[in-house]
């Protein structure tokens, strides 16, 4: 079973411009999640979607969103990227949504570099 | 609130010495720990999980943890460290839903 795919791998923007990052989850997981991890604060959760829905949401501003499709696949948008959005984008997926028990699975992830 | 602490940002071992990485958390309700590690340039692999049942919990490549609640700990360990081991190591705990917390993470070198 293939895993958690994310793309694209690495990507440079500059300041001011906006960024969609995409995940597919793995075939038959329905809920997935994004994180930040940068060197000073570590991985940080950004959102979870589940049956194309928001159910949890980070300490992150509103210029961080997301989305999810009926096919599970999501995308996160960052608008007005700043150079403190340099980070690598996590995406983890799992299969029984709400269950603190189940494990998530780790894509990748998307470096981003702002300038 | 829930948080985790990991003590030690790097942690260097000689090769077939002791692992040992701490971790302690703090949580209002039980909660679900996580060990998960992440080699350069890739995503997390979940190392063990403890949910319920037996505190002592074995892992993948060799490695274990023990739920200790009276110390809000979940240190892991391995007793004979491989060149292969070096890696960040990242501890999560887990209440509600699929929001974990992580830790700030552990370095590990293993020297020759």
């Amino acid at each position: 079973k293939a895993g958690v795919t994310q793309t694209p791998r690495y990507l440079i923007k500059t300041r001011g411009q906006q960024v969609t990052l995409s995940c597919s989850p793995i075939s038959g997981h329905r809920s997935v999640s994004w994180y930040q991890q940068t060197p000073g604060q570590g991985l940080q959760f950004l959102f979870e979607y589940f049956s194309e829905t928001q159910r949890n949401k980070g300490n992150f501003p509103g210029r961080f969103s997301g989305r999810q499709f009926s096919n599970s696949r999501s995308e996160m948008n960052v608008s007005t990227l700043e150079l403190g959005d340099s980070a690598l984008y996590l995406c983890a997926s799992s299969l029984i949504p709400g269950s603190s028990t189940d494990t998530q699975y780790f894509g990748p992830g998307t470096r981003l570099t702002v300038l | 609130a829930q948080s985790v602490t990991q003590l030690g940002s790097h942690v260097s071992v000689s090769e077939g010495a002791l692992v040992l990485l701490r971790c302690n958390y703090s949580s209002s309700v039980p909660p679900y720990l996580f060990w998960y590690v992440q080699y350069p340039n890739q995503g997390l692999q979940l190392l063990l999980k403890y949910t319920t049942g037996a505190t002592l919990v074995k892992g993948i490549n060799g490695f274990e943890a023990e739920f200790k609640k009276s110390e809000t700990s979940f240190h892991l360990t391995k007793p004979s460290a491989h060149m292969s081991d070096a890696a960040e190591y990242f501890c999560a705990v887990s209440v509600t839903g699929n929001q974990f917390y992580f830790g700030t993470g552990t370095s590990l070198t293993v020297i020759p």
